[in-house]
């Protein structure tokens, strides 16, 4: 069975711009969720998909949204990039929402940096 | 909001012997407490996780502990292999539909044949 796809794996944007990251979760896997992950702030959540709804998210400013598709990809956005933007950012799938018992997969990043 | 303090951030073992890393949290109504091995350029892995009715839970090598009165946890890997070389993460969270994970700032493991 394939893993957690994320596409791209790199990119690079300047200040102001926007960018969509997408991923992929593992056939099956209903819940997404994103992370960000820098060296200075660490692993941090984003935001939970299940089921095309939001299900929880952290503690990040507007510019990050992000959406899931009837097939469970998802997709986050980042409107108006700032340099602290450049980060590690990581998908992972489960069957169930996360945290009530169903492991989490994670996938291999997108790295974005910001000029 | 809940805080999780990791220690050390820095760990270099002989393979072989074992090794312990610490974790602390502050929000009593954690209840999940996964651990997490990231291997350079790939995304984390779960690799145990406890919940708050257990204090102990063992996987071969690899062995987590709970003192939910004292809100630590702990990640024991005993015979330590150079494969075990990795960063690893702890995190907390409550389980169920508000599940936000917190994360350690994790340790970088060094096992030396």
């Amino acid at each position: 069975k394939a893993g957690v796809t994320q596409t791209p794996r790199y990119l690079i944007k300047t200040r102001g711009q926007q960018v969509t990251l997408s991923c992929s979760p593992i056939s099956g896997h209903r819940s997404v969720s994103w992370y960000q992950q820098t060296p200075g702030q660490g692993l941090q959540f984003l935001f939970e998909y299940f089921s095309e709804t939001q299900r929880n998210k952290g503690n990040f400013p507007g510019r990050f949204s992000g959406r899931q598709f009837s097939n469970s990809r998802s997709e986050m956005n980042v409107s108006t990039l700032e340099l602290g933007d450049s980060a590690l950012y990581l998908c992972a799938s489960s069957l169930s929402p996360s945290g009530v018992g169903e492991t989490q997969y994670f996938g291999p990043g997108t790295r974005l940096l910001v000029l | 909001g809940e805080n999780v303090e990791q220690h050390p951030s820095t760990l270099s073992v002989q393979e072989g012997d074992s090794a312990v890393i610490k974790c602390t949290y502050s929000d009593s109504a954690s209840n999940y407490f996964p651990w997490y091995k990231q291997e350079l350029g790939k995304g984390p892995q779960l690799i145990i996780d406890i919940r708050s009715n257990v204090g102990e839970k063992k996987d071969q090598r690899i062995a987590v502990t709970l003192n939910k009165t004292a809100k630590h946890f702990s990640l024991h890997i005993t015979e330590t292999q150079p494969e075990d070389s990795a960063v690893y993460f702890c995190a907390a969270g409550g389980e169920g539909g508000s599940y936000i994970p917190t994360f350690g700032r994790g340790t970088s493991l060094i096992v030396h044949p």
